[in-house]
């Protein structure tokens, strides 16, 4: 029973580097969202996908991009990382017909750049 | 916008002491308020959730929370702090026209249990 599956657990990117966050869930679930979470911020959505091949920026979008490669797998990249985007990113995902508290999150992305 | 505030971003209580984390709503009556839980290296747990059921709403390991409309509050407490309870706590409110659109997160608060 894995749930929702975020790889890599930590990432080391030089500036101006890219990368990308992978994330799957195997519970059919059509909703995936991804949140950075910085000290005093809390969490903060940065996409989210209300089913497969759609998707709809959040509050802090900037610098990131999304795809929704199928109904598992909702990826964010980082074209070109900046300092500003250290932080941990989670992944996470709710099924159709269920109400918002049953949010279901990954581990976790740790990401420092450099 | 439906928005929560936690005041105090860090609260540190000695083992079986009184746990209360603050959590206040914005004006407008929420149908639902949560709360979630962080423990170390991990994502966020549904602690518990207020419907308009009950006033006061029993979680897991032990904590509550009560809804109070005229203080816009809805606080979690736990009688006797352990120190697995050490974590990060988020309270969460469902935007105006839920849809697919997340929850609100407030910031949260960190709690450390001294022993």
């Amino acid at each position: 029973n894995a749930g929702v599956t975020q790889t890599p657990k930590f990432q080391v990117l030089k500036t101006g580097q890219s990368m990308t966050l992978q994330c799957a869930q195997d519970m059919n679930h059509n909703s995936m969202y991804w949140y950075r979470q910085d000290p005093g911020m809390g969490l903060r959505l940065i996409y989210y996908s209300a089913s497969e091949g759609t998707t709809d920026k959040g509050e802090v979008p900037n610098g990131y991009n999304v795809s929704r490669l199928n109904k598992r797998e909702f990826s964010l990249r980082l074209e070109s990382a900046a300092p500003s985007q250290t932080s941990v990113y989670f992944c996470a995902s709710r099924g159709h017909g269920t109400t918002n508290e049953k949010l279901f999150f990954g581990s976790g992305t740790q990401l420092s750049v450099l | 916008a439906q928005s929560v505030t936690q005041l105090g971003s860090h609260v540190s209580v000695s083992e079986g002491a009184l746990v209360l984390l603050r959590c206040n709503y914005s004006s407008s009556v929420p149908p639902y308020l949560f709360w979630y839980v962080q423990y170390p290296n991990q994502g966020l747990q549904l602690l518990l959730k207020y419907t308009s059921a009950a006033t006061l709403v029993k979680g897991i390991n032990g904590f509550e929370a009560e809804f109070k409309k005229s203080e816009t509050s809805f606080h979690l407490t736990k009688p006797s702090a352990h120190m697995s309870d050490a974590a990060e706590y988020f309270c969460a409110v469902p935007p105006p026209h839920s849809g697919n659109t997340p929850l609100v997160f407030g910031k949260g608060t960190r709690l450390s249990v001294i022993a």
